[in-house]
C-alpha cells in the first residue's frame, strides 16, 4: 500500500511568485492535514480536511495560502504570492478516524525555499 | 488540548533499551497520549497510541501510569536508525490536529 506522497519534494522560488504543492494521501483516508516546519521552529499545524471539506483551517498564516480538495482525493497547497518567510518543509499527513483513536501517516515534505 | 513536557535529549547505547519519558499531568480522561519521531529530512512517523492500558506493537511499547500524568516510550532494542527527535503528544480521540512541541532528541550511540 501506498503512503502518502507529496510533490514536488523540492521547490525553489522566487519572491513574488507562485507555488503549488500537491498531496495524496493513503488511499481511503477521509482526514487529511498540513503542516510546516519553518527554520528553527517546531511543526506546526495548518489546515484539515475531511474529505473535502475544510474542518479546520486556524493554522493558515495569510490568505496568501490556499488548500483545495477537490472530490475528497488529492490536496492541493497554493502560496500566492511567496514571501520570503514562507520558505520551511511542508508536509503532509492523512488518518483515518477509529474510536480507539487512529496515527496519522505523513509525507516526505515538501521543501520550499524562496528567495 | 493538553500540553506535555519531554526532556530535550538522551543518549542510548545501541541494543540498549532507550525509555523516553513525557508528562502530561493536565491530561483529561477522553485524551490519547501518542507518541511520533521525526528522523532527519523525513516527516513525522507515527509510532504508538494508547489511552490508560499499556501498548505494544513492532515499534515500541508504551507505558502509562495509573493516573495517567506520564507515560513512558520504551524501544526494547535501540539501533543506530532510531536516533531522531521523539514527540509525545496528548489529543482527544477525535482526528484533530497535532500540537508538535519541541521533543526529545534521542542519539543512539554504538
Amino acid at each position: 500500500e501506498a503512503g502518502v506522497t507529496q510533490f514536488p519534494s523540492h521547490s525553489v522560488i522566487e519572491k513574488g511568485q507562485t507555488v503549488t504543492l500537491r498531496c495524496d494521501p493513503i488511499s481511503g483516508h477521509d482526514n487529511l492535514y498540513w503542516y510546516r516546519r519553518v527554520m528553527g521552529k517546531e511543526i506546526k499545524f495548518l489546515l484539515h480536511f475531511v474529505k473535502e471539506s475544510k474542518q479546520d483551517e486556524s493554522g493558515m498564516p495569510n490568505n496568501r495560502f490556499l488548500a483545495e480538495r477537490t472530490g475528497g482525493t488529492y490536496s492541493t497547497l497554493k502560496v500566492q504570492p511567496a514571501e520570503l518567510e514562507d520558505s520551511g518543509v511542508y508536509f503532509c499527513a492523512s488518518s483515518q478516524w477509529g474510536p480507539e483513536g487512529s496515527g496519522a501517516f505523513f509525507g516526505q515534505g515538501t521543501r520550499l525555499t524562496v528567495v | 488540548d493538553a500540553k506535555t513536557t519531554q526532556p530535550t535529549s538522551m543518549d542510548c547505547a545501541e541494543g540498549r533499551a532507550a525509555n523516553l519519558p513525557c508528562n502530561h499531568s493536565t491530561i483529561s480522561g477522553n485524551e490519547y497520549v501518542y507518541w511520533y519521531r521525526q528522523i532527519h529530512s523525513q516527516g513525522p512517523q507515527y509510532i504508538i497510541h494508547g489511552l490508560k492500558n499499556n501498548e505494544t506493537n513492532e515499534m515500541a511499547s508504551l507505558i502509562i501510569t495509573e493516573d495517567r500524568k506520564s507515560s513512558t516510550l520504551i524501544l526494547p532494542h535501540a539501533t543506530l536508525r532510531d536516533t531522531a527527535v521523539y514527540y509525545c503528544i496528548v489529543k482527544g480521540f477525535r482526528a484533530d490536529k497535532l500540537i508538535f512541541g519541541t521533543g526529545t532528541r534521542l542519539q543512539v550511540f554504538p
